[in-house]
């Protein structure tokens, strides 16, 4: 079975441009978690989606940042515009909402210059 | 807000050694507490999930502990392997929410 999805798996961008990072999660998953990791802060949960509508958005840090989930197999986060403190590791994970043990992605390592 | 403490924050050992991994959090009224692993560059490796109404839970060398009026569960690791070197999470789970502690990093020697 594949398990969670995302690309790019590297993306190297310059301060001001717009970034798109893709996932898609475990078919017949109905949750979906997008997380940032960094030395400083460690894990950290930005968004979560249920049946594509977000629920919590508390931990996306600010209005540069947005996420999407058009259907059950596809979501988007976007930074617009890019700045260097964006440079980190960023995971998709799904899970069943019943059961909510979370699967990972592979993650994007995301540098801005 | 759920705080995460993991001891010890590295650990080497021989091969062949046990292992054994402490975390311990702040709010009780967890759903369930996941460990994972992460090998360097690479994403989370759900290893055990425990519910919060069981004590344990095993899976081959691996054996999770919880004991969540305390705020504490242990992984057990028995007889290390070299290909166990990687750093261990663990992520108590209030609702949806996972939150997580540093981390261990263990170095198994071989």
């Amino acid at each position: 079975d594949a398990g969670v999805i995302q690309s790019p798996r590297h993306e190297v961008t310059e301060m001001g441009q717009e970034v798109t990072l893709r996932c898609k999660p475990i078919s017949g998953h109905n949750s979906l978690f997008w997380y940032r990791q960094t030395m400083m802060r460690g894990l950290e949960l930005l968004i979560y989606f249920n049946n594509n509508v977000p629920i919590d958005d508390s931990g996306m840090p600010e209005d540069r940042f947005s996420a999407k989930m058009p259907n059950a197999s596809f979501s988007t986060l976007k930074i617009q515009p890019s700045e260097p403190r964006d440079s980190a590791v960023y995971f998709c994970a799904s899970s069943l909402s019943t059961t909510y043990e979370q699967y990972f992605g592979p993650g994007t390592r995301l540098t801005v210059t | 807000k759920q705080e995460v403490t993991q001891i010890p924050a590295a650990l080497s050992v021989p091969e062949g050694e046990n292992l054994v991994l402490n975390c311990s959090f702040t709010d009780s009224a967890i759903y369930n507490l996941q460990w994972f692993r992460q090998d360097p560059g690479k994403g989370l490796t759900s290893l055990l999930l425990i519910q919060s109404s069981q004590r344990e839970q095993t899976s081959g060398r691996l054996n999770a502990s919880l004991d969540k009026s305390s705020g504490r569960s242990t992984l057990y690791i028995a007889a290390s392997q070299p290909g166990d070197s990687a750093t261990y999470l663990c992520a108590p789970a209030n609702d949806y929410k996972l939150s997580f502690g540093a981390g261990t990093t263990v170095t198994v020697r071989a």
